[in-house]
């Protein structure tokens, strides 16, 4: 069981270039998300997607765009890359808990854009 | 979204006990108050929820006042693979809006 699987790890990019990150979970959970952890700061949500075929904005969308592509898949683009996106980013899904839903996260992706 | 507040960092000896606070005096009453915690640059692991009843489990207890204007996280018996940053996470039924703010970084000392 592997949880939440984020591809790659490590990734340098020029001003201009586009990828996209990879994210699968084998948890069997709706909810998937996206955030971003600058260094030395808390996480902010950039992306999430409540159900398959679903996604919603969250607290910096700007410069991204999200796919949901099934329930275990959800990739996230960088059409334009920016050296204010070097940043490191977590995916993760979630479970229903009692009281809301449980999160769990991905080891993460490290972009340096240049 | 409410928002949480806590202090920047805290140090413990291992062993002990840490008692990490946060402070949610704006709380609604339908949020609840989840732990989750950062080893070096991993992704966070969840460690325990509540909503207004104390909480235990096998990592750690949550003690939630009863204004629910604030809570403790704590850790019996301090380890060093304790040492991370702890963020303190207000969740509601209003969707999948989780917010982290900057957390506390907890340093166990030997």
């Amino acid at each position: 069981n592997a949880g939440v699987t984020q591809t790659p790890k490590f990734q340098v990019l020029k001003t201009g270039q586009s990828m996209t990150l990879q994210c699968a979970q084998d948890m069997n959970h709706n909810s998937m998300y996206w955030y971003r952890q600058d260094p030395g700061m808390g996480l902010r949500l950039i992306y999430y997607s409540a159900s398959e075929g679903t996604t919603d904005k969250g607290e910096v969308p700007n410069g991204y765009n999200v796919s949901r592509l099934n329930k275990r898949e959800f990739s996230l683009r960088l059409e334009s890359a920016a050296p204010s996106q070097t940043s490191v980013y977590f995916c993760a899904s979630s479970a229903h808990a009692d009281g809301g839903e449980k999160l769990f996260f991905g080891s993460g992706t490290q972009l340096s854009v240049l | 979204d409410a928002k949480t507040t806590q202090p920047t960092s805290m140090d413990c000896a291992e062993g002990r006990a840490a008692n990490l606070p946060c402070n949610h005096s704006t709380i609604s009453g339908n949020e609840y108050v989840y732990w989750y915690r950062q080893i070096h640059s991993q992704g966070p692991q969840y460690i325990i929820h509540g909503l207004k009843n104390n909480e235990t489990n096998e990592m750690a207890s949550l003690i939630i006042t009863e204004d629910r204007k604030s809570s403790t996280l704590i850790l019996p018996h301090a380890t060093l693979r304790d040492t991370a940053v702890y963020y303190c996470v207000l969740y509601g039924t209003s969707g999948s809006r989780l917010t982290f703010g900057e957390g506390t970084q907890l340093t166990v000392n030997p």
